[in-house]
């Protein structure tokens, strides 16, 4: 079975700080490990994703994740924060290979502050 | 073409009425997704195609009835909904197998209320 577990339900930082959003994951399996944002009243949109090649990810809008198997952690970071990234952000994991199912954290809502 | 494609974006329906939600993708995949997510919460999983057979039905009460026309197309059919059935219904597509890595491609959503 797989699951993650995000840390924080809500986040708040300035524009222009670091953001760093908290993902575990527990797998069985090597893990495929995903994080999507949401804005309001959207679809989820990918991020960026790791399986299994580099273990430094990096995604859309500036943002990138680093897997960690001993932390077994996959927390995504942004060097400056910007407005725009006002969001829910969503982190999620799947086994090895397409078509299984994708268990999502429980999100965390990141506020952007001038 | 990278889309799915999610009608209608709205939907205000009494309890006693049949709807159907729609969802369209033409990315070649052979895996379709039915997600309820509400306010706050993590998108719940409903119902899984593969190759436009139910592989998966996370014990979803039958007044929702999904339905896959072809590899293309994704339906939900709505009956006798209660008010908290309310919620944005989601669709997704992906891969299978060898030519995947798990990674769900979502529409925009359907907006469900029930009065």
């Amino acid at each position: 079975a797989q699951s993650v577990t995000q840390l924080g339900s809500h986040v708040s930082v300035s524009e222009g700080a670091l953001v760093l959003l908290r993902c575990n994951y527990s797998s069985s399996v090597p893990p495929y490990l995903f994080w999507y944002v949401q804005y309001p009243n959207q679809g989820l949109q990918l991020l960026l994703k790791y399986t299994s090649a580099a273990t430094l990810v990096k995604g859309i809008n500036g943002f990138e994740a680093e897997f960690k198997k001993s932390e077994t952690s996959f927390h995504l970071t942004k060097p400056s924060a910007h407005m725009s990234d006002a969001a829910e952000y969503f982190c999620a994991v799947s086994g090895a290979g397409g078509g299984n199912k994708l268990t999502f954290g429980t999100g965390t809502q990141l506020k952007v502050e001038l | 073409d990278t889309e799915v494609t999610q009608t209608p974006k709205h939907l205000v329906m009494g309890m006693t009425n049949k709807k159907s939600l729609k969802c369209e993708q033409h990315m070649g995949h052979r895996a379709m997704y039915w997600y309820k997510q509400k306010a706050k919460k993590p998108p719940e999983l409903m119902f899984v195609y593969s190759y436009e057979k139910l592989s998966i039905n996370e014990s979803v009460p039958s007044r929702f009835s999904p339905e896959c026309p072809n590899s293309s197309l994704l339906n939900l059919h709505l009956h006798a909904l209660q008010p908290e059935d309310s919620a944005l219904y989601l669709c997704a597509s992906s891969h299978i197998g060898q030519g995947g890595t798990g990674e769900l491609f979502f529409g925009e959503g359907s907006r469900l209320t029930v009065l």
